[in-house]
């Protein structure tokens, strides 16, 4: 079963907009993670947060947890069109060594 | 770093054949690999995890004789498709647990099944 949510499903923004996903999820966690897919293709990786990380970054990406509230969200800043992909949340379902995803974001951002 | 290879990339079969899927992991062992399967526009779904030696084990609602996974190496695990139909047609994916990697996790690139 899936372990999360994400919303907004689809998000359209301008090039230089920001844009900002979220997911939820349901169990405890060690750690959560972000992957890109673009369409057709495999995934890759974009970011991990530990469960006793409130907040991290890398280049445009900042990635905020909030255990007690079971989300996290994704912000990319001054989006450009080669970020139109899907977006998934992933996390570590526990101790069972799944990688349990979210529904995932479908981004696009027009240039 | 680490890298999962996934073969074929893209295979059209025909219903009632067999489609079998090969996940490597070329620089590390992995004793844990995953399949999940990915629908149109949806979501990646867990199907199985794939342990070395053993049997695998199967999501609720997977069908293990249907999809039949074989660990027999750390560097090796399949995934055949059997007797396949038009509904199994999707994207599949393998991952390797790697516990070298910053993240844990390692994917291969996806193999696109279409069944005709």
């Amino acid at each position: 079963s899936q372990q999360g949510e994400e919303d907004p499903q689809a998000l359209s923004i301008q090039e230089g907009e920001n844009a900002t996903m979220n997911c939820s999820y349901k169990t405890s966690i060690n750690n959560l993670q972000w992957y890109r897919q673009n369409s057709g293709r495999g995934l890759v990786h974009l970011i991990l947060i530990r469960s006793n990380e409130r907040e991290k970054h890398s280049g445009r990406l900042r990635v905020t947890l909030d255990t007690s509230k079971k989300s996290s969200s994704l912000l990319i800043t001054a989006s450009r069109a080669a970020d139109t992909a899907s977006y998934f949340c992933a996390t570590d379902a526990g101790n069972t060594g799944k990688l349990i995803f979210g529904q995932g974001t479908t981004l696009q951002v027009k240039p | 770093g680490a890298v999962v290879s996934q073969h074929p990339s893209r295979v059209i079969c025909k219903s009632g054949t067999s489609v079998k899927i090969e996940c490597r992991s070329l620089d590390f062992q992995a004793t844990t690999m995953f399949w999940y399967r990915q629908f149109p526009k949806q979501s990646l779904m867990l199907m199985a995890t794939s342990n070395e030696g053993s049997k695998a084990t199967y999501e609720q609602g997977v069908e293990k004789d249907k999809f039949l996974i074989n660990h027999a190496s750390l560097t090796l695990s399949t995934l055949t498709v059997t007797s396949a139909h038009p509904e199994d047609s999707s994207f599949y994916i393998c991952s390797a647990s790697d516990r070298a990697s910053n993240y844990g996790y390692t994917f291969g690139s996806g193999t696109r099944l279409t069944v005709v």
